[in-house]
């Protein structure tokens, strides 16, 4: 059972530089998103989506954008990197609120750094 | 606004018991989740709180109070290994949101021998 994966682990990108981390997860859950995690901040929401074809912006989404075309896939591209998006990413799935089981799986991580 | 607070650090003995606590204030509330993050790696789900009450898992216990905006994470027995991160989240579920996960700053916990 794979759950959420997420690719790539590490990355370092130039400032200016765009790319795209993947995220994929085979539970067939409604619910996938993005947080960032930052020392001493916490997981701050970047984009969330509820559905194929269905996102919506969360806490911090500026410099981010998100795309939902299926079911299982919900990639984040950075625009045009810059050094504040230095930080660890997490994408999560969860089937929706009012399910019985609606604790999310996290993906293992993508450690970005922009320099 | 949204707010979720626990504190920052704890540090307990092994095979001792540690209560790790967290209050909020959010719009609405649709279960409280506690998840362990060992250093470098992803969350994963310890316990789910809808309900006002204690929800017991092994050796470790979440407990609710809606009213009071309170939840714990109780680690009984502590172990080398339960060093680690925890981090309290709330669901917000309400008419305006499609429940949201908002995450506390985390408790780092260290487990010492």
């Amino acid at each position: 059972n794979a759950g959420v994966t997420q690719t790539p682990k590490f990355q370092v990108l130039k400032t200016g530089q765009s790319m795209t981390l993947q995220c994929a997860q085979d539970m067939n859950h409604e619910y996938m998103s993005w947080y960032r995690q930052d020392p001493g901040m916490g997981l701050r929401l970047i984009h969330y989506s509820v559905g194929a074809g269905i996102t919506d912006q969360g806490e911090v989404p500026n410099g981010y954008n998100v795309s939902r075309s299926t079911t299982e896939d919900f990639p984040l591209r950075l625009l045009s990197a810059a050094p504040s998006q230095t930080s660890v990413y997490f994408c999560a799935s969860s089937y929706s609120p009012g399910r019985e089981v609606t604790e999310a799986f996290f993906g293992q991580g993508t450690r970005l750094t922009v320099v | 606004g949204q707010n979720i607070d626990q504190p920052t650090e704890m540090t307990a003995t092994e095979g001792a018991i540690v209560q790790i606590n967290c209050t909020y204030q959010t719009s609405g509330f649709n279960g409280l989740f506690w998840y362990q993050q060992h250093a470098g790696e992803a969350p994963t789900f310890l316990s789910y709180n809808v309900l006002d009450g204690l929800e017991e898992k092994g050796r470790f216990s979440s407990f609710l109070s809606r009213s009071k905006g309170y939840s714990y994470l109780l680690l009984k027995e502590l172990q080398m290994k339960d060093s680690a991160s925890y981090l309290c989240a709330v669901r917000d579920w309400w008419g305006g949101s499609q429940g949201n996960l908002i995450f506390g700053k985390g408790t780092k916990l260290s487990v010492k021998p």
